[in-house]
């Protein structure tokens, strides 16, 4: 079974960078985008980004300034660094892994991110 | 960028009910279309995709349909578990998440 695990630091300041992992485990990491999406308190989703196994990344225009989603297949980790955060980037974010045209069918548990001094 | 606009917002619903939820989008986005069912606390989880196909494990209470830009998620037989948010995403040009709709118990 495919299991996707965040991790990171969960408290972050204003200014500085978000940076966190996700490591997967139970299949191959080829041929799948491997996604973050957000989830503000109380409010929806949100897609940040994502990566196909080979490197191809599409970022969320309004996010793409700040944004640098990469993977490293030895390791089945792929990384969210996020930077000069705001309070506006507290958020659960979420790993995911996306068979392309078939949806986001594995999701990790999500990590609560929060953006204060 | 591909606007996804859900609705309704809200919806109250008794079990046994027949639920719909539509989703438009800004343009056509043809057949990618995924719906998700999120519950408190948790991650989501993929129904449909493909507009219409059932993710496998997914109960057949559910149901996708549309085309081009409008799409609608109906859920016949509304049970217990089924009270929770849902979410439409397109992934034709890059992702976009409608805002949801909150099933909740009439």
């Amino acid at each position: 079974q495919v299991q996707l695990q965040e991790s990171g630091a969960g408290l972050v300041k204003p200014s500085e960078t978000l940076s966190l992992t996700c490591s997967v485990s139970g299949d191959s990491m080829h041929d799948f985008h491997w996604g973050w999406i957000r989830q503000p308190p109380g409010k929806g989703l949100e897609w940040i980004g994502n990566i196909y196994t080979t490197g191809p990344t599409k970022y969320n225009s309004s996010l793409v300034s700040r944004l640098t989603i990469s993977v490293d297949t030895s390791k089945r980790q792929f990384y969210l660094r996020l930077h000069s955060v705001t309070a506006a980037d507290t958020a659960v974010y979420y790993c995911t892994r996306h068979r392309y045209g078939f949806g986001s069918a594995f999701w990790g548990q999500g990590i609560l991110v929060s953006v204060s001094s | 960028d591909i606007q996804m606009t859900q609705s309704p917002s809200t919806l109250s619903a008794s079990v046994g009910d027949r639920v719909t939820i539509t989703c438009r989008a800004s343009q056509s986005i043809s057949g990618w279309l995924a719906w998700y069912q999120q519950k408190s606390g948790k991650s989501p989880k993929l129904l449909i995709y493909q507009v219409s196909a059932l993710e496998s494990g997914v109960p057949s209470r559910f149901s996708g349909s549309g085309a081009g830009t409008d799409f609608t998620l109906t859920i016949n037989g509304l049970q217990p578990e089924d009270f929770a948010t849902y979410y439409c995403q397109q992934y034709s040009d890059d992702w976009t998440f409608g805002q949801g709709t909150k099933v909740e118990m009439k």
